[in-house]
């Protein structure tokens, strides 16, 4: 059974500081990971992706990529009271039915001001 | 501006009932998706589609059917064999899935569907 974990939170971190939060996956054959946030009533919105080992950064986001250790995370830099939601992490195989996205429960985070 | 529509945002079926989720999208996606969400659990696939005229089933596609006439469209019907409907349903849409290509599915605004 391929799986994504994340912690389900809530993650609280106080405004302006640096928010990390974490997924690990199952499937060796993992080759895209993607990350969502959902605020709480609404779809999915795309934050980034990420495919390669190491840091991809956009703006105040960065995801980070390692294979060897079946782990990815994205910090949220200057974390603001906006940025409270919750992040869904999904991972994608590279054939066949492995191609389907297999989603985390999600990390609820909340930012205080 | 470019997107996914689904409508109607809230629905409600009554005992014994079909009933169509539309899903509709001017982004010249190829693929289109079907998921449903609950409370305290992912995001789970009900059907999905590369191409037009063509679909295939996800994980938990007993109880719903859907069908892919137009690029632009893949609505979903819950069937009364359905026995638990009520949920957020997704529709998401992107550039054809293919080996070492990493497109992201976007997601319209969803339809909650309750049980009269």
């Amino acid at each position: 059974q391929k799986e994504v974990e994340q912690n389900s939170g809530p993650l609280s971190v106080p405004e302006g500081a640096i928010a990390s939060l974490n997924c690990t996956y199952s499937d060796r054959g993992s080759q895209s990971f993607f990350w969502y946030r959902q605020y709480s009533g609404k779809s999915p919105e795309l934050i980034m992706f990420i495919y390669s080992n190491g840091d991809k950064e956009d703006g105040r986001f960065t995801a980070q990529l390692n294979k060897a250790s079946q782990y990815v995370s994205l910090l949220i830099r200057d974390s603001q009271p906006s940025d409270s939601a919750t992040y869904l992490c999904a991972a994608r195989g590279n054939a066949g039915n492995n191609r389907k996205l297999i989603w985390g429960l999600g990390t609820s985070l909340a930012v205080n001001p | 501006d470019g997107g996914i529509t689904q409508s109607p945002k809230y629905l409600f079926r009554k005992e014994g009932q079909n009933v169509t989720l539309s899903c509709e999208q001017n982004l010249n996606h190829d693929a289109m998706y079907w998921y449903r969400q609950d409370p305290g659990q992912g995001l789970r696939l009900i059907y999905y589609s590369q191409i037009v005229n063509d679909f295939q089933k996800g994980d938990i596609a007993e109880g719903y059917s859907v069908s892919r006439e137009k690029k632009e469209s893949f609505p979903l019907t819950v069937t009364s064999a359905q026995k638990n409907p009520t949920a957020f349903y997704l529709c998401a849409s992107s550039f054809r899935d293919r080996p070492n290509s990493n497109q992201p599915q976007h997601f319209g605004d969803g339809t909650r569907l309750s049980i009269l």
